[in-house]
């Protein structure tokens, strides 16, 4: 089975506080990786990364993918409590398919 | 914006009945899928389907489920016969395509049906 890790598995920040969400995974050759931020019930897109090194920003959120160290990262700037969340990491496999292998995810809590 | 809809929100079933979860993807997805999460654990991959055929399905994805497309814009899970271990959150997506593109691959998920087998 494709492994995704994410870490931490929860974080506690404060609102303005800058975080850094990391998934490291074993698949070596793999289509696109995707972030996901999961609130109360469904998970809502966030980012796909298909090129390493290639950083996708929107607003306080940014994304980078490194294929040749295996991991991503998802960088939160100025924290809001609204940043509150699971946010999860998947991937889509190598080769056709279209099924997404998802990681533990990181609970993220921003208080004021 | 448009946005994938699942009904009901919450279903409550006895042991061994059928149920049916519906989910009506965005309208030019061509590509549909399921996932579940059970509480705590991750979001799992159950079945995708294309041009009114399942294209893979999991482990997970057994003979007790059934997916449809009966008209032109609903798409349903159906489970035979619960069991206690079918409880958890059932996620509709869709997709326009899979052709390795971020601007048609990502799926986009629906708000779930809260499966709950006594």
């Amino acid at each position: 089975e494709d492994k995704v890790v994410q870490s931490p598995l929860s974080l506690v920040v404060h609102e303005g506080d800058t975080v850094t969400l990391n998934c490291s995974y074993e698949v070596t050759n793999f289509r696109s990786l995707l972030w996901y931020k999961q609130e109360k019930k469904a998970p809502t897109f966030l980012f796909m990364l298909t090129s390493s090194g290639i950083e996708k920003k929107s607003g306080r959120l940014s994304s980078i993918l490194d294929k040749k160290e295996l991991f991503s990262i998802l960088n939160i700037t100025a924290t809001q409590t609204g940043d509150s969340a699971i946010y999860l990491c998947a991937l889509y496999p190598p080769g056709g398919g279209n099924k997404l292998t998802f990681g533990t995810g990181t609970q993220l809590k921003v208080e004021l | 914006e448009p946005e994938v809809t699942q009904t009901p929100s919450h279903q409550v079933t006895q042991m061994g009945q059928e149920v049916i979860l519906r989910c009506v993807p965005i309208s030019n997805h061509l590509y549909f899928y399921w996932y579940r999460q059970i509480l705590g654990q991750k979001v799992e991959f159950l079945v995708s389907f294309y041009n009114n055929e399942i294209s893979e399905k999991s482990e997970i994805f057994d003979d007790q489920f059934s997916v449809e497309r009966p008209d032109g814009s609903n798409f349903t899970l159906k489970i035979r016969s619960t069991k206690l271990e079918d409880s958890a959150m059932y996620f509709c997506a869709s997709s326009e395509a899979a052709s390795g593109s971020w601007l048609t691959d990502t799926q986009y998920f629906g708000p779930g049906t809260r499966l709950t087998v006594l």
